[in-house]
């Protein structure tokens, strides 16, 4: 009920090309599904969030899909850059985790000039 | 703002000693969480302060580690004592209020301390 799995752990795309990490999640009270970005040496950083009265969210090239029957959501990098490159984390929480933010595995993205 | 301090960035220490993490979390930030990044676990959260108390430690693996926060600008992550398989990065984070409102707020990750214990 507390696991997020995200997919694929890895992922090579030509510079140009769309990337797709997705995940999926068990507890339905998860309310609140945010990505963040790590960059190697770094913490990680908020790159977009939503929540489940939506089923999509654009912030630029990156936008979050959402499927609430389905308790599935990923996320979309439209014309990806070499400077995306970077380990992806997709998040969930609810009100009934008292702040706890709960993270998928990761997924290290590679962008090839 | 400068951020959430971590120091040290790199730690190398022996099998049996103690280690000591320490954080300053963004000032006016009054929630703080340690996590804990390794390939086979991922991130994990050990444990969250409110106000400077602890909230929940369930993620702490066990009676080794220990977290304070004496007051609302630093925090400490002890480990006595230290064996090879608390290898890992450890995040201190910080937010101002649980990111589960509209405004936007956020969890604001420190740059990690990365510790090796041989």
């Amino acid at each position: 009920q507390q696991q997020v799995k995200q997919s694929p752990q890895s992922l090579i795309v030509q510079k140009g090309g769309i990337s797709i990490i997705n995940c999926a999640y068990e507890n339905t009270a998860f309310d609140y599904f945010p990505w963040y970005q790590q960059f190697p040496g770094k913490g990680p950083a908020l790159l977009i969030a939503i929540r489940p009265d939506v089923s999509e969210k654009k912030e630029g090239r990156f936008t979050i899909s959402f499927n609430k029957s389905a308790k599935q959501f990923s996320l979309h990098i439209m014309d990806s850059q070499p400077g995306d490159s970077a380990t992806y984390f997709c998040a969930a929480s609810g009100r009934n985790q008292g702040g706890k933010l709960i993270f998928g595995q990761g997924t290290e993205l590679s962008v090839k000039p | 703002d400068a951020g959430v301090i971590q120091s040290p960035r790199h730690e190398v220490t022996e099998m049996g000693q103690e280690v000591t993490l320490r954080c300053k979390p963004i000032s006016g930030h009054d929630y703080l969480f340690w996590y804990r990044q390794t390939m086979m676990r991922g991130l994990e959260l050990l444990i969250y302060f409110n106000n400077n108390v602890p909230i929940d430690d369930s993620g702490m693996p066990e009676d080794r580690f220990s977290a304070k926060m004496p007051n609302a600008s630093f925090s400490t992550l002890k480990i006595q004592p230290s064996e090879p398989r608390d290898s890992a990065v450890y995040f201190c984070a910080s937010s101002f209020k649980p990111f589960l409102d509209r405004g936007g707020n956020t969890i604001y990750f420190g740059e990690g301390s990365w510790l090796t214990v041989v």
